[in-house]
């Protein structure tokens, strides 16, 4: 079965142009996070989402940072305009919710420069 | 809040030796899972193992075990017969049950296997 698929798996980009990462979790399941992991603050929880909706992004960053989630099978994750502060690792991982402790299966990453 | 705890930054083991891995947590809830990822210099994330709070064998995947010390609150990683692939950035989380999806990460430890 196929993993957590996210593109590009490197970006780079000029400070002030937008950026799209993309994700396609693991079929079936129906909660997706996306993460971003840098060396200064490790693993951060930047926004959760349960069944297609939004439940909590108290972790995105600033109004900079936008993420969707048009049906179960993508997700997208956009920082418009980028600053190189956001240079760092992001992930997306997706578990499926049966109410109690779910592993969470993470994508291989966007290595993102913002240059 | 949880707070996960990972005292060793980096190790060396000697090819097929064990290796273990410390985590200790610290939570007033009753009810919560503990999981092990590990990360290689290829950047992923791998789910490696989860323990549950309310389970009383110690969980073991293959080469992989949990040494889970519940009074202690302590869940470190046993990997035995080391191989060379295991050396990674290895990462202990924890989240609550009861409909909690957030996970809380250590800081890592790197591991590194000498032939």
């Amino acid at each position: 079965d196929a993993g957590v698929i996210q593109s590009p798996r490197h970006e780079v980009t000029e400070m002030g142009q937008e950026v799209t990462l993309r994700c396609k979790p693991i079929s079936g399941h129906n909660s997706l996070f996306w993460y971003r992991q840098t060396m200064m603050r490790g693993l951060e929880l930047l926004i959760y989402f349960n069944n297609n909706v939004p439940i909590d992004d108290s972790g995105m960053p600033e109004d900079r940072f936008s993420a969707k989630m048009p049906n179960a099978s993508f997700s997208t994750l956009k920082i418009q305009p980028s600053e190189p502060r956001d240079s760092a690792v992001y992930f997306c991982a997706s578990s499926w919710d049966q109410g109690g402790t779910d592993t969470q299966y993470f994508g291989p990453g966007t290595r993102l420069t913002v240059l | 809040a949880q707070k996960i705890t990972q005292t060793q930054p980096g190790m060396f083991v000697q090819e097929k030796e064990a290796v273990t891995l410390d985590c200790t947590y610290d939570t007033s809830d009753q009810s919560y899972g503990l999981f092990w990822y590990k990360q290689p210099s290829s950047g992923e994330m791998i789910f490696l193992i989860y323990q549950g709070s309310y389970d009383e064998q110690n969980a073991t995947e293959g080469r992989y075990s949990l040494n889970f010390q519940k009074a202690r609150k302590s869940a470190n990683l046993v990997i035995s017969a080391s191989q060379l692939g295991d050396s990674a950035m290895y990462f202990c989380a924890m989240s609550r049950s009861s409909n909690d999806y957030k996970l809380s990460f250590g800081a890592g430890t790197t591991v590194t296997v000498r032939a």
